[in-house]
C-alpha cells in the first residue's frame, strides 16, 4: 500500500463544465503521475510531477492541465469537460532513485462521467 | 515505436489448471517490465517486477514471468489458478521519458475461472 488516496471516487458532470481531481499520498514520494484508462487503450499517461511545481505533459495531455503545490497533492484540471474524458483516472507515484521511478504505484481511481 | 502488446484479450481457464499471458514489447533499449492486476473496480496492484539479472522473476500470489530478450517477451505464468485470479491483468514497460519515466500499458487481458 502505498498510501494514495483519490477524491473524489465518482463524478458525473456536464459537458463544459471545469472538474478537478485530487491525489494525495502520504509517503513524500518525487514523482507522481496521473494516468486514464480506457478500454483497449489500457492505460495512457496524462501527465506527471518529478517535484513541487515541476509537471510535464505526457501522451494524451490536450485538454488536462495539472498543479503540484505541495509534494503530497497532485491536482488534475479538465478545463471544459467534454464527453471524450469520460473515463476512469488513475493516480501513481513511483520513488526517485534509479531504476526505481518505473516502478509505480496506483490509486483507487476516479470514475469520471461527463454527460 | 514503444508499445506493448497482449495479443489475448480473454482467457478463460479452469480452477486447478495452469495459466500463461502473453506479453510482447517494442523498446530499443534495455527494458524494465511489469505485470499488474486490476480486479473490478479496484486500482493495479504490482504483481512483478523486473530490471536485471535472473529472467525468471517470482511475484506475489504464486505468480511467475520470464524475460525472453530474443523474443521480445515477458510472459506471465501460474501453475495452478484458483477462482480469486479471476481479474484483468496489465503488461507494461518502464521507459526513458522526459525528466523521469513512464509506464506503457498493454491492452490488457481479462481473465475468467470456471469452476
Amino acid at each position: 500500500d502505498a498510501g494514495i488516496t483519490q477524491s473524489p471516487r465518482h463524478k458525473v458532470t456536464e459537458t463544459g463544465t471545469p472538474v478537478t481531481l485530487r491525489c494525495h499520498q502520504t509517503e513524500n514520494h518525487r514523482y507522481m503521475y496521473w494516468y486514464r484508462q480506457d478500454p483497449g487503450h489500457g492505460l495512457r499517461l496524462i501527465h506527471y510531477s518529478y517535484g513541487v511545481k515541476d509537471t510535464d505533459k505526457g501522451e494524451v495531455s490536450d485538454g488536462y492541465s495539472v498543479s503540484r503545490s505541495k509534494t503530497e497533492d497532485f491536482l488534475l484540471t479538465l478545463e471544459s469537460a467534454t464527453s471524450s474524458q469520460t473515463s476512469v483516472y488513475f493516480c501513481a507515484i513511483s520513488r526517485v532513485a534509479g531504476v526505481s521511478r518505473y516502478e509505480q504505484y496506483f490509486g483507487p481511481g476516479t470514475r469520471l462521467t461527463v454527460t | 515505436a514503444q508499445s506493448v502488446t497482449q495479443p489475448d484479450i480473454h482467457i478463460t481457464v479452469s480452477e486447478g489448471a495452469s495459466l500463461e499471458l502473453r506479453c510482447n514489447y517494442s523498446y530499443g533499449a534495455t527494458p524494465y517490465l511489469f505485470w499488474y492486476v486490476q480486479s473490478p473496480g479496484q486500482g493495479l496492484q504490482l504483481l512483478l517486477k523486473y530490471f536485471s539479472g535472473d529472467t525468471l522473476v517470482q511475484g506475489i500470489k504464486g505468480f511467475e514471468a520470464e524475460f525472453k530478450r530474443s523474443q521480445s517477451s515477458f510472459n506471465l505464468r501460474k501453475p495452478s489458478v484458483h477462482w480469486s485470479d479471476a481479474a484483468e491483468y496489465f503488461c507494461a514497460v518502464g521507459v526513458i521519458y522526459n525528466q523521469g519515466g513512464k509506464l506503457i500499458f498493454g491492452q490488457g487481458t481479462e481473465l475468467s475461472v470456471k469452476p
